[in-house]
């Protein structure tokens, strides 16, 4: 069974440009959430997906955003990127909704100039 | 309330010798306490999970204790082996409609051989 796939895995932009990252879940599991993982803040939670609609939205700007698509497949999109950007973004996916095993992917790792 | 305490920061072990990561948390609503492991590059990889109405979990050389009345929950790692050196996350999630995820700070496990 493949795992949770995250595209591209490496990404260089600039300050000011816009970033779409996306994930395909495991086969099956419908609920897709995001992290961002820095040196500094640890992993931190971006927002949750389930059958195409916003669960739940961590405590990120509105630059941040993504969506679900109707196979589960899931995209973020940062605009205005920031130094701060900089970080590795990782996908988890899980069957339900509810607290249970997530497994997360290899992450795509941005770096913002 | 939303935090998750992990200590230690990093942790040296001997090839053989029993590996222990604690975390604390306070929030009373967390109701599912996975732990991840971490090799770089990579993202986090599910070890073993538990729930507060059980007190221990093993699974292979992985256990898990929990104490509920502290709010704290603890991994060890027997048998520690050199390929267990990586960085372990404790992480906690609410009851709900939901797979948030708090992670703690990370513990940096080094065994020695």
């Amino acid at each position: 069974k493949a795992g949770v796939t995250q595209t591209p895995r490496y990404l260089i932009k600039t300050r000011g440009q816009q970033v779409t990252l996306s994930c395909s879940p495991i086969s099956g599991h419908r609920s897709v959430s995001w992290y961002q993982q820095t040196p500094g803040q640890g992993l931190q939670f971006l927002f949750e997906y389930f059958s195409e609609t916003q669960r739940n939205k961590g405590n990120f700007p509105g630059r941040f955003s993504g969506r679900q698509f109707s196979n589960s497949r899931s995209e973020m999109n940062v605009s205005t990127l920031e130094l701060g950007d900089s970080a590795l973004y990782l996908c988890a996916s899980s069957r339900r909704l509810s607290p249970n095993e997530q497994f997360f992917g290899p992450g795509t790792r941005l770096t913002v100039l | 309330q939303q935090q998750v305490k992990q200590s230690p920061q990093s942790l040296i072990v001997q090839k053989g010798g029993i590996s222990i990561i604690n975390c604390a948390y306070e929030n009373t609503a967390f109701d599912y306490f996975p732990w991840y492991q971490q090799f770089p590059g990579k993202g986090p990889a599910l070890l073993i999970a538990i729930r507060p109405d059980v007190s221990e979990k093993k699974e292979g050389r992985f256990t898990i204790s929990f104490n509920k009345s502290a709010k704290q929950f603890s991994l060890h790692i027997m048998d520690s082996q050199p390929g267990d050196s990586a960085t372990y996350f404790c992480a906690a999630s609410k009851d709900g409609a939901t797979n948030k995820l708090i992670f703690g700070t990370g513990t940096l496990l080094a065994v020695q051989p």
